[in-house]
């Protein structure tokens, strides 16, 4: 069965500081990654995704992922972490079926 | 483009009473989703449909939930009677096509809350 595991259920970064949320999938095919953010009492807003092509994919507000095969991996980064990142990021894989992480809470100390 | 509308964003209700989420997905969007999520985890899906069809229900408590989208629209989700498990957000979701690679919008979700 898929899986996905996000290492760090909370990761604290101070403004202006690098960003990096880990994601790994376990298929011997790769699925379809994305990156999911999800503000309080919101629901879950594309980030980026993981179709085919390119390995590096851009996404909004800032944020990218790459995509690498060898380690099964497809971890968030942000060059320069801003208060308004601050909220919970999901990792889904989409195969027949589509499988989240349990979720990694951003916290941004000023 | 108008996005994935539900409701009601919150409701409270008594273990054993029944409760009904709505959701209108995006037009157009053939497939749509019900997913479960419990505070500290990642979304579960209950049930996939593509269009008036059910595609998934796999993970569906088919004792006390139901959800129907009858006119291959808008769609209900009912919970009878609810218990205090059941307490998280339902968030629904629709996508063009059967998601493989299109990726979903999602609604902003029901919180309830079963006390």
């Amino acid at each position: 069965a898929q899986s996905v595991t996000q290492l760090g259920s909370h990761v604290s970064v101070s403004e202006g500081a690098l960003v990096l949320l880990r994601c790994n999938y376990s298929s011997s095919v790769p699925p379809y990654l994305f990156w999911y953010v999800q503000y309080p009492n919101q629901g879950l807003q594309l980030l980026l995704k993981y179709t085919t092509g390119a390995t590096l994919v851009k996404g909004i507000n800032g944020f990218e992922a790459e995509f690498k095969k060898s380690e099964t991996s497809f971890h968030l980064t942000k060059p320069s972490a801003h208060m308004s990142d601050a909220a919970e990021y999901f990792c889904a894989a989409v195969r027949q079926k589509v499988t989240f992480g349990t979720g990694t809470k951003l916290q941004v100390i000023p | 483009e108008a996005g994935v509308a539900q409701s009601p964003r919150y409701k409270i209700i008594e273990k054993r009473q029944s409760v009904a989420f709505w959701c209108n997905p995006i037009s157009g969007h053939a497939t749509l989703y019900w997913y479960q999520q419990i505070l500290g985890q990642g979304p579960k899906l209950l049930i996939q449909f593509q269009n008036n069809g059910v595609v998934d229900d796999s993970q569906l408590p088919k004792d006390r939930f139901s959800a129907e989208r009858l006119k291959g629209v808008d769609s209900t989700l009912k919970i009878q009677p609810a218990k205090l498990e059941d307490s998280a957000v339902y968030l629904c979701a629709s996508s063009p096509l059967a998601g493989q690679g299109t990726g979903y919008t999602f609604g902003s979700g029901t919180r309830l809350t079963v006390v």
